[in-house]
């Protein structure tokens, strides 16, 4: 079955750190994935989309890579600030079932000053 | 602008009581999509429908039904609730072919 998995312990570091959070799925052959942020209480928020043919996407302070032959994304937030803090999601979609995205249970992110 | 909009924010059920819960959306997105999330199991989707009039089960549907009123509005109705249906409940919408959802506040939902 289509599994994602997120590492389910929560990610504490520094301000000023760099945050990894790792995505990694199988019997999947994803077009693209997807990184979204969910704080307490809100619904989740898209952040970043990268393809199958891109290595890296870029945006402000977040990075994403893609690698299909390991199967994995990284998602990097550079120079951690305490807003920072939240639950990221990261999804692939799930065949013939209208564009719905499959979801991992989230890493959540603890940036402390 | 709105987004995606659901009422009720929280409800507390009785078991086998009925109730809807509602969500519309202004930005006349086609896809729309219910999904339930737990401590533990993450956001699993219950019902989508990818067009208006049509509507199609995801991994969860035991329990529920939806109604794809028009092009805005997506309810999901539960027609006799039970404890194991307290949840948060999420609606999303995406224009097809785009595939980034956009989510509503969430419907926190217990069943007593």
């Amino acid at each position: 079955s289509q599994k994602i998995e997120q590492n389910s312990e929560a990610l504490n570091i520094q301000e000023g750190k760099t945050a990894t959070l790792t995505c990694n799925y199988t019997n999947y052959s994803p077009a693209y994935l997807q990184w979204y942020r969910q704080d307490p209480g809100r619904g989740p928020v898209f952040l970043l989309l990268i393809r199958e043919n891109e290595k890296e996407k870029r945006k402000e302070r977040l990075k994403v890579t893609f690698d299909t032959t390991l199967k994995q994304s990284l998602f990097h937030i550079t120079a951690s600030q305490p807003a920072d803090s939240a639950t990221y999601l990261c999804a692939l979609d799930i065949a013939n079932s209208g564009y719905a995205l499959n979801f991992g249970k989230g890493t959540s992110l603890l940036v402390t000053p | 602008n709105a987004g995606v909009t659901q009422t009720p924010k929280f409800q507390v059920l009785k078991t086998g009581q009925s109730m809807t819960l509602q969500c519309a959306q202004d930005m006349n997105h086609n896809s729309m999509y219910w999904y339930r999330q737990d401590p533990g199991m993450g956001l699993r989707l219950i019902y989508y429908s990818a067009s208006e009039g049509t509507t199609d089960k995801g991994e969860v549907p035991n329990g529920y039904n939806v109604s794809r009123l028009n092009k805005r509005e997506f309810s999901l109705r539960l027609e006799s609730a039970a404890p194991s249906q307290t949840s948060v409940y999420f609606c999303a919408s995406t224009i097809s072919g785009a595939n980034v959802l956009t989510f509503g506040a969430g419907s926190r939902l217990t069943v007593l």
